[in-house]
């Protein structure tokens, strides 16, 4: 089972307001992802870090959306302005390596925007 | 790019059926094939996943072959059970390419098993 940690489960939010989530990779795991699932099930990747280092991020993540993964402290992504279009399932992932490694993933933070 | 396409549910088999979930894919590279399952309330988890064309991957009575020549990785189980009640997500993983680093996922397939 991965153990991956996610914080929080569930987020409310209103339009407008900041809302940031926390992820803990596995130990040993260099790479971080984060996608978000909507409510169809489709996945979007959104960012991915090894180590500390931004490997690849999508424009979306460029203007509202920041992340990070300190050394030594939780990952984190935080939306700036919540839209109601960013309700969604946002999942951390972790792994070995980039690519083709298996990619082990936390349970979710549920973000609903009112 | 790189894109998976799989079977579209709902898929409501009675226990003891057997289960096929079609998926094939698009890619230029030589991607890792994965199965991924998700429960309710829970982040996908991996079922099992191939490397290598023509070798075939199994978990818990799934199993699927990487056809590299069919451009497929269709998942099978002979005999379902109500706890394999989930959606399950084909997906392929590469190093570079139109995909980057990142998993492409299929649509999921939510499969319901009834006792």
């Amino acid at each position: 089972n991965s153990k991956v940690i996610q914080t929080p489960r569930y987020l409310v939010k209103g339009q407008g307001q900041k809302a940031k989530m926390r992820c803990i990779p596995e130990k040993g795991h260099p790479v971080v992802f984060w996608y978000q699932q909507n409510k169809n099930n489709e996945f979007k990747f959104l960012i991915n870090f090894q180590n500390q280092e931004v490997l690849q991020q999508i424009d979306m993540t460029e203007k509202r959306f920041s992340a990070e993964c300190p050394s030594n402290s939780p990952c984190s992504l935080e939306i700036q302005s919540s839209e109601a279009g960013d309700s969604a399932l946002y999942l951390c992932a972790s792994s070995l390596s980039q690519g083709r490694d298996t990619q082990y993933f936390g349970p979710g933070t549920r973000l609903l925007v009112l | 790019g790189d894109s998976v396409t799989q079977t579209e549910g709902p898929v409501t088999l009675s226990e003891g059926t057997s289960l096929t979930v079609n998926c094939s894919y698009e890619t230029k590279q030589y991607p890792t094939l994965f199965w991924y399952v998700q429960y309710p309330g829970e982040g996908p988890q991996l079922l099992f996943k191939v490397p290598k064309a023509n070798e075939k991957g199994s978990n818990r009575g799934f199993e699927a072959t990487y056809n590299k020549e069919a451009t497929s990785f269709h998942l099978q189980k002979a005999s379902v059970q109500e706890s394999d009640s989930a959606v399950y997500y084909c997906a392929l993983g590469d190093l570079g390419g139109s995909s980057g680093n990142k998993l492409i996922f299929g649509i999921g397939t939510l499969l319901s098993v009834k006792p």
